[in-house]
């Protein structure tokens, strides 16, 4: 079965700090990738998502996210946060092709201003 | 604009009660899926559904069972309620992309607490 694998489940850091999250997963044929995020009291909702194309992908919010394909990895960026970042995120990923999802543990990220 | 519904944000059942959770979408969305979210663990799929009466096993389903009788609704059911069942749980839906893009769409979740 294919796992996904975020790191650094905490992340604190200071308003118009760079922000940078892993994701690994473990499928070895074409995927399809995303990024959701949960703000606190809140939905989960689509950040960014890479199907095919330009691996650098943009998403809402100033986030951005680079799929590398060798490296088996869909790390999310944004270059300068707010505190209204504070949010819990996860990546996701799912075989080209098929409806089910397989999320990370997610990355709990607490901006101080 | 799109819409996934869940019956209660907060629930509290005592341990053996049958507890029903019903999710609803507006969207016509072929797939609907049950997720239950525990702090550090993530979300771990229990149950999906890819049609009307259509049901397969997630990664966690013991203890649940699932229901889909119209396209719209899916419903997840613990049918003898326990105290490791506490937990949050997330209603989601997509549509049926040939394409393989599957972006999920999600309810606001409910909190079952089991006492």
């Amino acid at each position: 079965a294919q796992s996904v694998s975020q790191h650094n489940h905490h992340v604190i850091l200071s308003e118009a700090a760079s922000l940078e999250l892993g994701c690994n997963y473990s499928y070895g044929g074409t995927v399809n990738l995303f990024w959701y995020v949960q703000y606190p009291g809140q939905h989960l909702q689509l950040l960014l998502k890479y199907f095919s194309g330009d691996p650098l992908v943009k998403g809402i919010k100033g986030f951005e996210a680079e799929f590398i394909k060798s490296k088996f990895s869909f790390n999310l960026r944004k270059p300068s946060v707010q505190w209204s970042d504070t949010a819990e995120y996860f990546c996701a990923v799912t075989p080209y092709g098929n409806n089910r999802l397989a999320f990370g543990k997610g990355n709990q990220v607490v901006v101080i201003p | 604009d799109v819409k996934v519904t869940q019956s209660s944000r907060y629930l509290v059942k005592r341990t053996g009660e049958k507890v029903f959770l019903e999710c609803v979408q507006d969207m016509d969305h072929e797939n609907m899926f049950w997720y239950r979210q525990d702090p550090g663990l993530g979300l771990r799929l229990i149950y999906f559904s890819y049609d009307v009466k259509m049901k397969e096993k997630g990664d966690i389903p013991e203890g649940y069972s699932v229901s889909r009788e119209k396209k719209e609704r899916f419903s997840l059911i613990l049918e003898s309620a326990s105290t490791n069942q506490t937990s949050m749980y997330l209603c989601a839906s997509s549509f049926f992309g040939t394409s393989g893009i599957n972006e999920q769409y999600f309810g606001p979740g409910t909190r079952l607490t089991v006492t």
